[in-house]
């Protein structure tokens, strides 16, 4: 299995442009997290999907942000528009039985605003 | 909410040492606990997830070990070697979320 995949790797926008990043999960697995890692607050989940219904997006920081799960091999993170604090990585994450087993991770996008 | 912090920050050893990582959370209704190691730059590779009912897990020089009533849990790593040098990080799984603490940067030098 190629594991989670995510694109693009890295990515550089203005302020104010639409940013949207993509993540494939693992095939089979049926629980798929956003998550985002900054220095400041380390890892923290946005939002997070078991058969492609969102169940918690608390960690949304805003209207801003939009995640959707169309299908069981695909979802996108949008954010719109972007901010230079929206500046961070950010890493999707799927596992079996609604997260209650090991979470694999992809290799994550580094967004810069500038 | 679940509260996750990891002790120390850092931790620098000589390749060879023994070495204990430590993590402690808030919320005892805890459903399983995993620790991830994190290489500069990289995602997060899962290293040994303990369930709520289980004491610890091994996988060869790693060891965990997991005590919800005191809220603890522990990675030991033994015989330490220059390519154990990475962030080690615990999450915690209450509700189906998964919550990290800030991580342990450990440099093992030769």
């Amino acid at each position: 299995d190629a594991g989670v995949i995510q694109s693009p790797r890295h990515e550089v926008t203005e302020m104010g442009q639409e940013v949207t990043l993509r993540c494939k999960p693992i095939s089979g697995h049926n629980s798929l997290f956003w998550y985002r890692q900054t220095m400041m607050r380390g890892l923290e989940l946005l939002i997070y999907f078991n058969n492609n219904v969102p169940i918690d997006d608390s960690g949304m920081p805003e209207d801003r942000f939009s995640a959707k799960m169309p299908n069981a091999s695909f979802s996108t993170l949008k954010i719109q528009p972007s901010e230079p604090r929206d500046s961070a990585v950010y890493f999707c994450a799927s596992s079996l039985n609604q997260g209650l087993e090991t979470q694999y991770f992809g290799p994550g996008t580094r967004l810069l605003v500038l | 909410k679940q509260e996750v912090t990891q002790i120390p920050a850092a931790l620098s050893v000589p390749e060879g040492e023994n070495l204990v990582l430590n993590c402690s959370f808030t919320d005892s209704a805890i459903y399983n606990l995993q620790w991830f190691r994190q290489d500069p730059g990289k995602g997060l590779t899962s290293l040994l997830l303990i369930q709520s009912s289980q004491r610890e897990q091994t996988s060869g020089r790693l060891n965990a070990s997991l005590d919800k009533s005191s809220g603890r849990s522990t990675l030991y790593i033994a015989a330490s070697q220059p390519g154990d040098s990475a962030t080690y990080l615990c999450g915690g799984t209450s509700y189906g979320k998964l919550t990290f603490g800030q991580g342990t940067i450990l440099t093992v030098h030769p």
